[in-house]
């Protein structure tokens, strides 16, 4: 089965403060693909990251960190010094190869951020 | 302009009414795809097609129908409305050579009464 899973429904958090979403992904596949978007109060949806499952090497983009372990088969997300912007809601997703890379995407996390 | 653009945005119909739900992109991708999201279910997967003559089933295809009229374009019809398919519908493209790296239109809101 193929299956992204995150557990947090919402957080949230006071202005400055560090943050980590959890993901955790089902997948037999041993080529596949890793992303998180964000989705904004005004409701679009935005790539984030994409990492392919032979890069375990964690990435550092500004004040956004992921820290992917396929140990543990999760590819989690932190926002270091959180801002009122950052309030949106955050989906992991998976593109396994079985399927042609189709994106299957976990329930989402609501982050508040409060000034 | 946006590259993928979804029509209509809002949309509000009754139950039993046919709704297309329209997608053009400037992207020159060839995969396409109609997601679907309701509050704490994230997006699911409706139907996708890898080129003009290729078209799939996703995880919720009861109810709905696609046609790929050319490379550019890819629309969702729901055939009879129902209430439970008030949802918003979101139309992406990927490109071939990053496989799974979405690109959004902005949705449509569709409610059925």
């Amino acid at each position: 089965a193929q299956k992204v899973t995150q557990a947090q429904t919402e957080i949230s958090v006071v202005e400055k403060e560090d943050v980590t979403l959890d993901c955790v992904y089902e997948t037999r596949d041993t080529t596949y693909y890793l992303f998180w978007y964000k989705q904004p109060p005004s409701g679009e949806l935005v790539f984030l990251i994409r990492r392919n499952s032979f890069d375990e090497q964690n990435e550092i983009s500004g004040r956004y960190s992921w820290n992917f372990q396929k140990s543990t088969s999760s590819f989690n997300f932190t926002i270091t010094a959180s801002q009122v912007v950052d309030s949106a809601v955050y989906f992991c997703a998976l593109s396994p190869h079985t399927g042609g890379f189709k994106t299957i995407f976990g329930a989402g996390t609501r982050l508040f951020v409060k000034a | 302009d946006a590259d993928v653009t979804q029509t209509p945005r809002n949309r509000i119909t009754k139950t039993g009414k046919r709704i297309m739900l329209e997608c053009s992109q400037t992207k020159g991708h060839d995969r396409m795809y109609w997601y679907r999201q309701d509050p704490g279910l994230g997006l699911r997967l409706i139907y996708y097609s890898f080129d003009v003559k290729d078209i799939n089933k996703g995880e919720i295809s009861d109810g709905y129908s696609v046609s790929r009229q050319a490379q550019a374009k890819f629309s969702l019809s729901l055939e009879s409305a129902i209430p439970n398919q008030t949802a918003l519908y979101f139309c992406a493209t990927s490109p071939g050579q990053r496989p799974g790296e979405l690109f959004f239109g902005e949705g449509s809101r569709l409610t059925v009464l």
